[in-house]
């Protein structure tokens, strides 16, 4: 099946600073890809839809001046939690739709903000 | 928008037998219902899926049911082993993209 690949798998940071994290299809394009938030031991929860060349549409309640959306190709989608803080913390998850339709999810990435 | 409810939470069972997760979900649009596995730390594996013009699907142990009817599906994973157990998640949505997941079902298969 199609691969995805997330970047980095885990990272801690300081509160404060800010975290870049990248989703890329690996063998197909992908016009659209999507962010995920889990808190442990619960469900996924959409959090933004990034398109291609265009500004992402962000979920109800989810602040798109903190959690930045940027997908410059069609094989990388970056998230990027600005002044992160422990609330943050969470595992973050990418799927990207490929040209028939179904959609391949990352790996994750764990975020631990101190 | 669409509520997708999942049972049970956590589910144990021995190796061999049969494992059986139940979704309900509220929005009669919704016409693709996928289940992903979930390994711990890693992202979520699509392992089979239905549409809404079928009512059962099979894939070796795997099978999933459809009542659209009763707006219900269910996973069904016969002769279980130990590397199925897993968190499994439902969800549905009106196409691949959207789609609502359930709060999901943590699987142990009992060696």
């Amino acid at each position: 099946g199609a691969v995805v690949s997330q970047h980095p798998s885990w990272v801690i940071c300081k509160s404060g600073t800010s975290v870049k994290i990248e989703c890329r299809s690996l063998d197909f394009q992908a016009t659209t890809m999507f962010w995920y938030r889990q808190f442990p031991k619960q469900s996924l929860m959409l959090m933004a839809t990034s398109n291609e060349g265009s500004k992402a549409t962000y979920e109800q309640g989810v602040e798109k001046d903190k959690f930045l959306i940027n997908h410059a190709s069609l094989t990388l989608s970056t998230l990027t939690v600005t002044s992160a803080h422990p609330e943050d913390s969470s595992f973050y998850i990418c799927s990207a739709k490929s040209d028939t339709g179904e959609l391949f999810f990352g790996e994750g990435s764990r975020l631990t903000v101190l | 928008g669409e509520n997708v409810e999942q049972h049970p939470s956590t589910l144990s069972v021995q190796e061999g037998d049969s494992a059986v997760i139940k979704c309900t979900y509220s929005d009669s649009a919704s016409n693709y219902f996928p289940w992903y596995k979930q390994e711990l730390g890693k992202g979520p594996q699509l392992i089979i899926d239905i549409r809404s013009n079928v009512g059962e699907k099979k894939d070796q142990r795997i099978a999933v049911t459809l009542n659209k009817t009763a707006k219900h599906f269910s996973l069904h994973i016969t002769e279980t082993q130990p590397e199925d157990s897993a968190v499994y998640f439902c969800a549905a949505g009106p196409g691949y993209q959207k789609v609502t997941f359930g709060t999901g079902t943590k699987l142990q298969v009992i060696p």
